[in-house]
C-alpha cells in the first residue's frame, strides 16, 4: 500500500524568501509523484512531476522538487515566495494496481505568503 | 497540457432533486476518468473510476446508487447525485489521465439546500 504525508498543515513565508513543502512517501514499487497546487474554489493544477528521469525536477512558476529514495522524499522548493504563490499544495503518488492506475493525495499544505 | 473541464461550475438545488456534473476532456480522448469529493480544507478523496463503455467501479462506503456515473464517450463523463440531501453538498472535482499525468477540471461546487 502506498501512503503520502506532508509534514506540515500550513507554511507562512515573507514574500521574496524560500519555500520548502515537505513531503515524504511510501510505495512498494517505483512510484510516480506529482505536486499540484490548489488556488480557493479552483481545481488543482500541475506544478511538476517526477517519473524515474531526472531526480531534480523542474516545473513551473519557479518551483522544483528533488526525489531522494533514500529518505522517500519529494520536497517542494521555490527560492523566492510571490504573493500568488498563496495557495494549497497537494503531494500526491501515482501507484499502479492490478493494471489501475491509483491515486493517494497528501492532506494537502496551505501556503501563505505574508508581504 | 490537456485540458479537462467541468459544468457548471457550482450549482444549488433543492433537497430531494437530482443535480448532474459533466466533465468533459477537450483535446484528448480519456477511456478512464475519476471522480474525487473535497470537503472544506481537506484533501481529495477518490468517489469512483469511471470507466468508458462499461460501469463504474465505485470506492468502498460510496453508494452507486446514489452517485451515478455514465461513461459514454471517449471524451464525457457525467456524474449524477440522485435525491440529493445537504451532506451531499461539496465540491466535486474529476480527473483524467494522458501521458502518465493526471488532470483535473475545476471542479463543481454543489449546494443542497
Amino acid at each position: 500500500a502506498q501512503s503520502v504525508t506532508q509534514l506540515d498543515s500550513h507554511v507562512s513565508v515573507s514574500e521574496g524568501t524560500p519555500v520548502l513543502l515537505r513531503c515524504n512517501y511510501s510505495s512498494s514499487y517505483s512510484p510516480s509523484l506529482f505536486w499540484y497546487v490548489q488556488h480557493p474554489n479552483k481545481g488543482l493544477q500541475l506544478l511538476l512531476k517526477y517519473t524515474s528521469a531526472a531526480t531534480l525536477v523542474k516545473g513551473i512558476n519557479g518551483f522544483e522538487a528533488e526525489f531522494k529514495k533514500s529518505e522517500t522524499s519529494f520536497h517542494l522548493t521555490k527560492p523566492s515566495a510571490h504573493m500568488s504563490d498563496a495557495a494549497e499544495y497537494f503531494c500526491v503518488v501515482s501507484d499502479w494496481d492490478f493494471g489501475n492506475e491509483k491515486l493517494t493525495f497528501g492532506t494537502g499544505t496551505r501556503l501563505t505568503i505574508i508581504p | 497540457g490537456a485540458v479537462v473541464s467541468q459544468h457548471p461550475s457550482r450549482v444549488i438545488c433543492k433537497s430531494g432533486t437530482s443535480v448532474k456534473i459533466e466533465c468533459r476532456s477537450l483535446d484528448f480522448q480519456a477511456t478512464t476518468m475519476f471522480w474525487y469529493r473535497q470537503f472544506p480544507k481537506q484533501s481529495l478523496m477518490l468517489m469512483a473510476t469511471s470507466n468508458e463503455g462499461s460501469k463504474a467501479t465505485y470506492e468502498q462506503g460510496v453508494e452507486k446508487d446514489k452517485f451515478l456515473i455514465n461513461h459514454a464517450s471517449l471524451t464525457l463523463s457525467t456524474l449524477t447525485v440522485t435525491s440529493a440531501h445537504p451532506e451531499d453538498s461539496s465540491f466535486y472535482i474529476c480527473s483524467s489521465g494522458l501521458s502518465e499525468t493526471q488532470y483535473f477540471g475545476p471542479g463543481t461546487r454543489l449546494l443542497v439546500l
